[in-house]
């Protein structure tokens, strides 16, 4: 199975920060890496897929980028709505495997 | 708009079966595999499976093998998944999740609420 590492586990990050959130591979995946936002109590939510497609109604100020095993998710700008847990997905190879995510809290 | 409403929470005990729902709609059912993601309290995201509505043809992680089936009935546009042998490590809560089409069937663009699965004697 291909493993999914998260980095970091915890972010800590002020309002109007530009955020980095990373996801590595333990193999190429070709770029079937998708992203997904959990707020607490919620369904996922898909924010980009396929390395850097946004999801139609997500804000744009949600960017990814990566190939081969190293995939990032930015955004821009933080806002306070954007306080959840980001979870990497890779779709390359069966199994899907998730990442065990990233939480992103307010500073 | 699509929709996807899983039914409510379960509990079981251990040994027996439960049976989870998803009825869909907004969107043609058949042309969308669903997909089903189990998420562990305070865990992550664990891909379980997808099934092709339109044939019936399903595709499972190893771990899930023995212990889900998913099928899916088009008169109702429904999908469901039956989990077995219920243990404590079944304690969870499940998603279903539409798949794209093609290459894409882990592209899962709308998700269900999520039902709760509780093992207890």
């Amino acid at each position: 199975d291909i493993q999914m590492t998260q980095s970091p586990s915890v972010l800590s990050a002020s309002v109007g920060d530009r955020v980095t959130l990373n996801c590595k591979a333990s193999q190429n995946i070709n770029k079937y890496l998708n992203w997904y936002q959990q707020k607490l109590g919620e369904a996922p939510k898909l924010l980009i897929y396929n390395t850097n497609n946004l999801q139609t109604g997500i804000p744009s100020r949600f960017s990814g980028s990566g190939s081969g095993t190293d995939y990032t998710l930015t955004i821009s700008s933080l806002q306070p709505e954007d306080v959840a847990t980001y979870f990497c997905f890779q779709h390359n190879s069966w199994p899907y495997t998730f990442g065990a995510g990233t939480k992103l809290e307010l500073k | 708009e699509v929709q996807l409403q899983q039914s409510g929470p379960e509990v079981g005990r251990p040994g027996s079966s439960v049976k989870i729902s998803c009825k869909a709609s907004g969107y043609t059912f058949t042309d969308y595999v669903m997909n089903w993601v189990k998420q562990s309290p305070g865990q992550g995201l664990e891909w379980i499976g997808w099934i092709d509505p339109e044939y019936g043809s399903t595709d499972y992680a190893e771990k899930f093998k023995k212990k889900a089936t998913l099928t899916a009935d088009t008169s109702s546009n429904t999908a469901y998944i039956q989990l077995s042998s219920l243990t404590s490590e079944d304690t969870a809560t499940y998603f279903c999740a539409r798949g794209l089409p093609g290459y894409n069937y882990g592209v899962m663009d709308a998700w269900g609420q999520g039902a709760s699965v509780t093992v207890s004697s």
